[in-house]
């Protein structure tokens, strides 16, 4: 079993809708990230949670709202999202939230908003 | 202020060339952690190697070879003998303190295309 895995791979959504992003990792570790990729533009740090306590929320707008529930959890809820917000979002994990260490990734889920 | 520069946008060459991908970080820590990452097109990005701000020895694995110079502020990765499986993009990335707490940041990328 990958050390990542994000579902789902795809997710087409109205602006309107509502619904979540989920990550798993199967590392053991105790920071896990969230971070948006758009064409041509530097990978986007929006969450760091470390012990599932958030430590750093990067000025992301409240229509993405991050949960992490355990150490091996963490979700993205999405609601009233914006075109401006289609992207791959990527979770990924690592031993601790200091940046020493290097991040593992998932595969990504690739958002369009209609 | 902190910032990784990878100019480099993408690059085309043949398989069997060698083949270079620039990155040049700006910090104010003495104590910093360099990375370069792989993206193929699946999407998830592989970690391929990590550097402290203390150990300037060049490093190689395989086709791999990472140089790190201090001085121009540089750590450059080095494919030989390129293959198309290696097509992907490449990320450099920061990681140190100057902010009081670790911050780490990537550099935008370079796509590299080896064509057969």
């Amino acid at each position: 079993e990958t050390g990542v895995t994000q579902t789902p791979r795809h997710l087409v959504m109205g602006m309107t809708n509502k619904k979540s992003l989920k990550c798993e990792q199967h590392l053991g570790h105790n920071a896990m990230y969230w971070y948006k990729q758009s064409a041509k533009k530097p990978l986007e740090l929006m969450f760091v949670y470390s012990l599932e306590e958030r430590v750093e929320n990067n000025s992301v707008p409240s229509r993405f709202s991050p949960e992490c529930p355990n150490s091996s959890h963490l979700f993205l809820h999405l609601h009233t999202l914006q075109p401006e917000d289609s992207a791959l979002y990527l979770c990924a994990s690592s031993q601790e939230d200091r940046g020493i260490q290097p991040q593992h990734f998932g595969d990504g889920t690739r958002l369009s908003i209609l | 202020a902190q910032k990784v520069t990878q100019a480099q946008t993408e690059i085309s060459v043949v398989e069997k060339e060698d083949v270079t991908l620039d990155c040049v970080y700006e910090t104010r820590d003495t104590t910093y952690y360099l990375f370069w990452y792989k993206q193929p097109p699946s999407g998830e990005l592989v970690f391929l190697i990590r550097r402290n701000s203390f150990d300037e020895q060049n490093e190689i694995s395989g086709r791999y070879s990472w140089n790190f110079q201090k001085s121009t502020s540089s750590f450059n990765f080095t494919i030989t003998a390129s293959q198309v499986v290696d097509s992907a993009v490449y990320f450099c990335a920061l990681s140190d303190s100057t902010s009081g707490t670790y911050k780490y940041i990537f550099g935008t990328g370079t796509r590299l295309k080896v064509l057969a």
